[in-house]
């Protein structure tokens, strides 16, 4: 159980055009997903957290107006890299949580999409 | 500031040896999960231990909360252990900001 999946895996695009990923969780509702990027050879630094039918949240210095982000039912967030660009280029990758009412909870983790802006 | 250190930042073993990688932070914990990348960027989640003790086969986890590390333990290592394991965590202030260290690169040969 506990499956999140994301849609591309892979894709290329030329500069200035816009990009969909999509993070579903398989098999849970997912009350709250997040979204992480990932430079080669580092590690994972959040970018933002949606709540199912809510605005989400962005970490500092993260533009929402470049990477929007609707969670728009309990199995299925997406974040919309808009006017990508060659710096845009990284492995972004998606996690689903289902929160109980406690406050420890296993995030479960997307297969991740490499995005090349060229 | 909010920190989540792990050690060693690169690890190179032999097939068959044991390891034990480590992972410091700096604040009362309420979820801490050890991940392996693997090379094609998925991670596999290891261990949820936010305190205690776990075990699964040839890995194990303990966390001490109250001296605030965590260790992951491989036994037998195999070539397909080798990638990139993480420790991540929640601080009890907020529990929706999951910070990565920065890896342990692990290279197993046979």
């Amino acid at each position: 159980g506990a499956v999140v999946s994301q849609h591309p895996s892979r894709v290329i695009c030329k500069s200035g055009t816009s990009v969909k990923i999509e993070c579903r969780s398989l098999d849970f509702q997912a009350t709250t997903m997040f979204w992480y990027r990932q430079f080669p050879k580092q590690s994972l630094m959040l970018m933002a957290t949606s709540n199912e039918g809510s605005k989400a949240t962005y970490e500092q210095g993260v533009e929402k107006d470049k990477f929007l982000i609707n969670h728009a039912s309990l199995t299925l967030s997406t974040l919309t890299v808009t006017s990508a660009h060659p710096e845009d280029s990284s492995f972004y990758i998606c996690s689903a949580r289902v929160d109980s009412g406690g406050h420890q909870e296993t995030q479960y983790f997307g297969p991740g999409t490499r995005l090349l802006v060229l | 500031g909010i920190q989540v250190e792990q050690s060693p930042p690169d690890l190179i073993l032999q097939e068959g040896a044991n390891s034990t990688l480590r992972c410091n932070f700096s604040d009362s914990v309420n979820n801490l999960q050890w991940f392996h990348q693997n090379p094609w960027g998925q991670l596999i989640n290891l261990f949820y231990i936010p305190s205690g003790t776990k075990q699964n086969g040839r890995l194990s986890a303990t966390t001490v909360a109250t001296e605030r590390y965590s260790l992951l333990y491989i036994s037998s290592s195999q070539t397909t252990d080798s990638g990139v394991y993480f420790c991540a965590l929640t601080y009890n202030y907020n529990n929706n900001d999951m910070r990565f260290g920065a890896g342990t690169r692990l290279t197993v040969k046979p």
